[in-house]
C-alpha cells in the first residue's frame, strides 16, 4: 500500500515566523513530490513541486527531499495570515496518479 | 499558464436526476484527467484517471456504471453521476496533468459542490 503521512496539525506559528511542514513517503517508486495549498471550500493549489534530492526554492517557499529518508518538507518564511490553510504533500513516480497525504492545517497567527 | 476550469461550480439537483460536470484545461492539452471526490474535513478521495479515447481507470470501490466519465479530447473530460442520491452530496475536482519532457505536474480545477436533495 502506498502511503503518504502528514502529521494533521494544526500546525500555529506567529506572523514572521518559519512554518515547517512535513511529509513521509512509503513508496520508494515515487520520482515527484508536490506541495499543494488548500484553502477551506476551495481546491488544491500546486505551490512547489520537486524532483531530485536538496532544496529547491521560489520565493517564501523551500521544498526539501532526502530521497534516501523518504522525507519530504516545505518551509515557509515570513509566515503571513494568508498563509493558513491546509498543505498536501503529494508523491508519484512519472506519469503515475498521485498519492496524497491528509495534509496539514498551518494557522499563522498575527 | 496551467489554468483549468470546472462546470458548474455549484449544482442542486433532485434525488434520481442526472448531472454532468465538465473539467476543461484551458491553456495546455492534458492527455490524462484525474477526478476526485472531497467531503467536508475530510482528504481527497481519487475517483478515476480519465485517458484521452480509453475507458476511464476506476479506483476500488468507485462504481464505474454510476460515475461515468468521459474524455472525448485533449482538453476536456466530463463527469456525469447518474441516478444522484443525498449522499453523492459532495464536493467534486478534477485534475489535469500537464506533461513537459521529464516533469509533470497536476493542477486542480476550481471543483463543483454538488447537493443532491
Amino acid at each position: 500500500q502506498k502511503e503518504v503521512e502528514q502529521n494533521s496539525g494544526p500546525l500555529s506559528v506567529p506572523e514572521g515566523a518559519i512554518a515547517s511542514l512535513n511529509c513521509t513517503y512509503s513508496d520508494r517508486g515515487s520520482q515527484s513530490f508536490f506541495w499543494y495549498r488548500q484553502y477551506s471550500g476551495k481546491s488544491p493549489e500546486l505551490i512547489m513541486f520537486i524532483y531530485s534530492n536538496g532544496d529547491k526554492e521560489d520565493g517564501r517557499f523551500t521544498a526539501q527531499l532526502n530521497k534516501a529518508s523518504q522525507y519530504v518538507s516545505l518551509l515557509i518564511r515570513d509566515s503571513q495570515p494568508s498563509d493558513s490553510a491546509t498543505y498536501l504533500c503529494a508523491g508519484g513516480a512519472l506519469t503515475d496518479k498521485l498519492i496524497f497525504g491528509t495534509g496539514t492545517r498551518l494557522q499563522v497567527f498575527p | 499558464g496551467a489554468v483549468v476550469s470546472q462546470h458548474p461550480s455549484w449544482v442542486i439537483c433532485k434525488s434520481g436526476t442526472s448531472v454532468k460536470i465538465e473539467c476543461r484545461s484551458l491553456d495546455f492539452q492534458a492527455t490524462t484527467m484525474f477526478w476526485y471526490r472531497q467531503f467536508p474535513k475530510q482528504s481527497l478521495m481519487l475517483m478515476a484517471t480519465s485517458n484521452e479515447g480509453s475507458k476511464a481507470t476506476y479506483e476500488q470501490g468507485v462504481e464505474k456504471d454510476k460515475f461515468l466519465i468521459n474524455h472525448a479530447s485533449l482538453t476536456l473530460s466530463t463527469l456525469t453521476v447518474t441516478s444522484a442520491h443525498p449522499e453523492d452530496s459532495s464536493f467534486y475536482i478534477c485534475s489535469a496533468s500537464l506533461t513537459s519532457g521529464y516533469s509533470y505536474e497536476q493542477y486542480f480545477g476550481p471543483g463543483t459542490r454538488l447537493t443532491v436533495t
